[in-house]
């Protein structure tokens, strides 16, 4: 299975800040990546799919991109409902495989 | 108002086993892919399953290939997962949820775009 290295595992950062999430996979998977944020005791919530592609709804303060093996996650300008957790996730082939999680806190 | 709502959790003795349903509302349930992802306590997520939006498709982790089994019923809007042989680290909540597998030109996309709230299962003697 691929597997999918997310950094940090934690980030400390403040309202208004740029931060930068990283997820690198074990093979290349062309632009097959997605991205979600998950909040305490709800569920995850869709942010971005096909590696940069914002879904529907969501603030354009998020961006992704890469391709191949490297992918990122920004939020342009942190908002107090921004922190939260944030996974990527492989989906070039089975089984789809997450990374294990970015806990983004407040500074 | 689109809803999943999973029910069939609870606690099982190792080795046993547990159906899982989850029940759609709100959206065309047979134009999705469905998929079951868990997590466990205090972890992140693990994908588990999915299934075509016809059922003739249907794909495992390797942790759980030959242990659970995915189905669906479109009649009844709802997906299912048949666990045996259950093990402590099946331990997790389980969520259902709903792709719609966009396409841009010639590619297509895994979305989750619904999700439930979970059912929590729990393996221990």
């Amino acid at each position: 299975a691929i597997q999918m290295t997310q950094s940090p595992s934690s980030l400390s950062a403040s309202v208004g800040d740029r931060v930068t999430i990283t997820c690198r996979a074990s093979q290349g998977i062309r632009n097959d990546c997605g991205w979600y944020q998950q909040k305490p005791g709800k569920a995850p919530k869709l942010l971005i799919y096909a590696a940069s592609t914002l879904y529907s709804g969501v603030p354009s303060r998020f961006s992704g991109s890469g391709s191949g093996t490297d992918f990122t996650l920004t939020i342009s300008s942190l908002q107090p409902e921004d922190f939260a957790t944030y996974y990527c996730l492989q989906d070039y082939n089975y089984p789809h495989t997450f990374g294990q999680g970015t806990k983004l806190e407040i500074k | 108002e689109v809803q999943l709502v999973e029910s069939g959790g609870g606690l099982v003795q190792p080795g046993g086993s547990l159906k899982l349903s989850c029940s759609a509302s709100g959206f065309t349930f047979n134009n999705y892919w469905m998929t079951w992802i868990r997590q466990a306590p205090g972890k992140g997520l693990d994908w588990v399953a999915n299934i075509r939006k016809d059922g003739s498709d249907k794909y495992y982790a390797d942790s759980v290939k030959g242990r659970f089994t995915i189905s669906r019923d479109n009649a009844k809007n709802s997906v299912y997962l048949q666990m045996d042989s259950l093990r402590a680290e099946d331990t997790a909540l389980y969520y259902c949820a709903a792709d719609s597998s966009p396409n841009q030109g010639s590619a297509w996309y895994t979305t989750y775009d619904f999700w439930g709230q979970g059912t929590l299962v729990t393996v221990s003697s």
